[in-house]
């Protein structure tokens, strides 16, 4: 069956500590990964994509098929990383969400 | 990146009533997507909407309940029939990316059944 896990409802960490925000998957196929972030009052956007291999405001993503994980990392967080993070999988035409992690940074 | 808008952007309705949502693209787009988010819940994937065919549903979502319109290839609709409490949810269409997968997603439409 094809899911995104997102084992942490919530993540509090203090500013300038390392943060690592947790995905796994289940998916048959050749998986295609993405993070996406809802600030407060914003609509959802797009983070990162794992194909890009790309870092997006200090977040890095490795995709670890033997692990099936897909974990968000950013060593030193900010205030402003504030927001709820969505891990996604891209099945066919539709994306399959993970049920969200709401990470809050406190100074 | 394409600008996406969704009217209305919150609405409350009483059980039994209808409510289309509108979204409107900025630029032609081939494939549209409609998803539900239910309080404390993730996206779910309503059903995907071409221009010119039927809208493909997902398993647990049927065209009586949310027919779908997408008269062409910037606009479409979703409508919630026969709303009950359960139908509080945010709705929201998004369209793809031109480069990779991604999906790109409007601001929503907040639901509340009374």
């Amino acid at each position: 069956a094809q899911r995104v896990t997102q084992p942490e409802k919530l993540l509090s960490v203090f500013k300038g500590a390392p943060v690592e925000l947790k995905c796994n998957y289940s998916y048959s196929g050749s998986p295609e990964l993405f993070w996406y972030v809802q600030y407060s009052r914003q609509r959802l956007q797009l983070l990162l994509r794992h194909i890009s291999r790309e870092s997006i405001k200090g977040f890095t993503a490795d995709l670890n098929k033997g692990e099936t994980s897909f974990h968000l990392k950013k060593p030193f967080a900010q205030e402003e990383d504030s927001a709820m993070y969505y891990c996604a999988l891209q099945a066919g035409t539709a994306l399959i969400f993970g049920k969200g992690t709401t990470l809050s940074v406190s100074s | 990146s394409a600008v996406i808008s969704q009217k209305p952007s919150r609405d409350i309705c009483q059980r039994g009533t209808s409510l289309t949502i509108q979204c409107q693209v900025d630029s032609q787009v081939t494939m549209m997507f409609w998803y539900r988010q239910q309080p404390g819940q993730s996206l779910t994937l309503i059903a995907t909407a071409n221009q010119g065919s039927e809208a493909t549903y997902e398993s647990g979502f049927v065209i009586d309940k949310f027919p779908i319109s997408r008269p062409n290839l910037t606009f479409s609709t979703l409508t919630v029939s026969n709303m009950s409490p359960e139908d509080s949810s945010i709705y929201l269409c998004s369209i793809k990316g031109r480069s990779y997968n991604e999906q790109f997603f409007g601001p929503g439409t907040r639901l509340t059944v009374l």
